[in-house]
């Protein structure tokens, strides 16, 4: 079955720095790739995703980038500002499978202002 | 509803007891998840609902866990003979087809005494 791997675990930025956090897949048939994005004591939100037709997707301040090859994805988020302190899970799936999303362990974001 | 609803959003229980936690996806969802999620630890893959087709319950972890679905509608996981590592938050989700956006509850936090 799927695996994914997601780093930091931690991550630590100044407001207005950039962040960037990374995951590894192992199931080469993934073609759905969503982050999501928790606060404390709430559900995870999605807040971007990419399929694997494209090697990049943007949304404001937030980006994703997709290496099939590698099996690699990473969200970048730039001008990081405090309300971004959260934790973020990646995830991957094949989409219309019928199976679940795999989630990857999560990482802390801290943005001291 | 608007949201995927959980209820209860905290339940204290003593060990061995058997708890009911309950998920109403959003109006039309096909698809319903179940997740675990331990204190500061990733999204853990418990049970995945698709229509009326085979639930896969690969990631239940024992069988003191179980889950329905009434159709398309709402699902309750049941948790037997509860120990004090089943302390977490169960995280139920809905989408409307294979692979697309997955909308999550706010969770149900249970704890085992």
């Amino acid at each position: 079955g799927e695996n994914v791997e997601q780093h930091p675990s931690t991550l630590s930025v100044q407001e207005g720095d950039s962040a960037v956090i990374k995951c590894t897949y192992s199931d080469s048939a993934s073609n759905y790739f969503p982050w999501y994005k928790q606060e404390l004591g709430k559900g995870p939100q999605l807040i971007i995703d990419i399929r694997s037709n494209v090697g990049e997707k943007k949304d404001q301040r937030i980006a994703v980038t997709l290496n099939k090859t590698a099996k690699h994805f990473s969200l970048h988020i730039t001008e990081t500002q405090p309300e971004d302190s959260a934790v973020y899970f990646c995830a991957a799936v094949i989409y219309q499978a019928g199976t679940a999303l795999i989630f990857g362990k999560g990482t802390t974001l801290s943005v001291s202002s | 509803g608007a949201g995927v609803s959980q209820s209860p959003s905290n339940k204290v229980t003593e060990k061995g007891k058997d708890v009911e936690l309950r998920c109403d996806p959003i109006s039309g969802h096909t698809a319903l998840y179940w997740y675990r999620q331990r204190l500061g630890q990733g999204l853990e893959f418990l049970i995945y609902f698709q229509g009326n087709s085979a639930p896969d319950k690969s990631g239940l972890p024992s069988d003191r866990f179980s889950a329905e679905r009434t159709g398309e509608s709402v699902s309750t996981l049941t948790i037997q003979r509860t120990q004090q590592e089943d302390s977490a938050v169960y995280l139920c989700a809905s989408s409307s087809l294979f692979g697309n956006t997955i909308y999550f509850g706010e969770g149900s936090w249970l704890t085992v005494v």
